[in-house]
């Protein structure tokens, strides 16, 4: 069973600031990794994914991957307190499917 | 589109009684997932279909659960008896195709099994 590894939080930054979440995976063959949002009584949502090693921007967020090491970061930049939520970090499980990790949840604070 | 749709919303019954959750895909998503969300143990998937089929159910926790999506627009997670232990919000997704494109989770049924 693969699996991945996230600091449960609460990771709190003041507005305006940048927030940076990590994952640590444990199968050196995966190739991608997704980010997902989840406001709390939300249902999951696709914010980011991943496929090559280094920097991946949209926005206020870079997706970083670091294969030899690892683990994925997510930066978010200019925090707002609507970036408030549970982030939740994936890998694939096999071809099809993806396993969770348990999340982060980010507290940005006005 | 309106989404995944998931019924109910909220379901509370009593140990031992059987229950049903409901999930109707986004039109054209061949790809189903059904999801098992709780503090403890995370998001956990419990069985995915492709077209229909029933591809990968080892997540499935035991004899308890069973799945079935008898045709592209309408799947049901069904557990008999339901336990303490169950309660948790299980989410119904489904995707278009393969990993590359997203997948759409509905809003969840908080289930509580008292």
């Amino acid at each position: 069973q693969k699996e991945v590894e996230q600091n449960s939080g609460p990771l709190s930054v003041p507005e305006g600031a940048i927030a940076s979440l990590n994952c640590t995976y444990s199968d050196r063959g995966s190739q991608s990794f997704f980010w997902y949002r989840q406001y709390s009584g939300k249902s999951p949502e696709l914010i980011m994914f991943i496929y090559s090693n280094g920097d991946k921007e949209d926005g206020r967020f870079t997706a970083q991957l670091n294969k030899a090491s690892q683990y994925v970061s997510l930066l978010i930049r200019d925090s707002q307190p609507s970036d408030s939520a549970t982030y939740l970090c994936a890998v694939p499980l096999g071809y099809s499917t993806l396993t969770f990790g348990k999340g982060t949840m980010l507290l940005v604070s006005p | 589109d309106a989404g995944v749709i998931q019924s109910p919303r909220h379901e509370v019954t009593e140990m031992g009684q059987e229950v049903t959750l409901r999930c109707k895909p986004i039109s054209g998503h061949n790809s189903l997932f059904w999801y098992r969300q709780t503090m403890m143990r995370g998001l956990e998937l419990l069985i995915y279909f492709n077209n229909n089929v029933p591809i990968d159910d080892s997540g499935m926790p035991e004899d308890r659960f069973s799945a079935k999506m008898p045709n592209a627009s309408f799947s049901t997670l069904k557990i008999q008896p339901s336990e303490p232990r169950d309660s948790a919000v299980y989410f119904c997704a489904s995707r278009y195709r393969d990993l590359g494109t997203e997948a759409f989770f509905g809003q969840g049924t908080r289930l509580t099994v008292v």
